[in-house]
């Protein structure tokens, strides 16, 4: 079975802070694709990045970084010097590349000022 | 850009009413989604479709149907809504079934009293 789990429910961290979001995931499938989606106060998922399971590079896109781990299933997020404009719920998700993407019930953080 | 519009932002219907959700996206892509957003829960897949005319369940699809009629509209039906429908509802449309990003509307808050 297919499984995202989020662990962190709501996270609050005060500005300029880093701030790491934990992902998951299981599946037996060798290949598969891990996203992370941002939802602002406005209610559009908007796309932050795609990971195919060949690849383990970590990618760094400005303040965001991901770190992708296969042999602990898990592919964090970190935010460096945290803005109030990050606040949002963020989404990791999971594509067999079939149907679906199996999402996880997100992270809601708050970027104190 | 690519858009997915969603026709309503804020829906309040009445028990029992029949209930339209519509979704217009403007990339040409063949996938289109319905999905279904509640705390706690994370994105739960009602219906996805891969061509016109073409649909398929899936993990919640009881209670909902769906419309493909044109390549860039998706419509989602609640036959008979009810109150455990009160959800927020987010359209999505991807090039490829699952290996490449999706893009989201800006959700349907509906509300069935």
């Amino acid at each position: 079975a297919q499984k995202v789990t989020q662990a962190q429910t709501e996270i609050s961290v005060v500005e300029k802070e880093d701030v790491t979001l934990d992902c998951v995931y299981e599946t037996r499938d060798t290949t598969y694709y891990l996203f992370w989606y941002k939802q602002p106060p406005s209610g559009e998922l908007v796309f932050l990045i795609r990971r195919n399971s060949f690849d383990e590079q970590n990618e760094i896109s400005g303040r965001y970084s991901w770190n992708f781990q296969k042999s602990t299933s898990s592919f964090n997020f970190t935010i460096t010097a945290s803005q109030v404009v990050d606040s949002a719920v963020y989404f990791c998700a999971l594509s067999l590349g079939a149907n679906n993407l199996f999402f996880g019930t997100g992270t809601r953080l708050t970027v104190i000022p | 850009d690519v858009k997915v519009t969603q026709s309503s932002r804020y829906l309040v219907k009445r028990t029992g009413e029949k209930v339209f959700l519509e979704c217009v996206q403007d990339m040409d892509h063949e996938n289109m989604f319905w999905y279904r957003q509640d705390p706690g829960l994370g994105l739960r897949l009602i219906y996805f479709s891969y061509d016109v005319k073409m649909k398929e369940k899936g993990d919640i699809p009881e209670g909902y149907s769906v419309s493909r009629e044109k390549k860039e509209r998706f419509s989602l039906i609640l036959e008979s809504a009810s109150t455990n429908q009160t959800s927020m509802y987010l359209c999505a449309s991807s090039f490829s079934r699952g290996w490449t990003e999706a893009f989201f509307g800006q959700g349907t808050r509906l509300t069935v009293v």
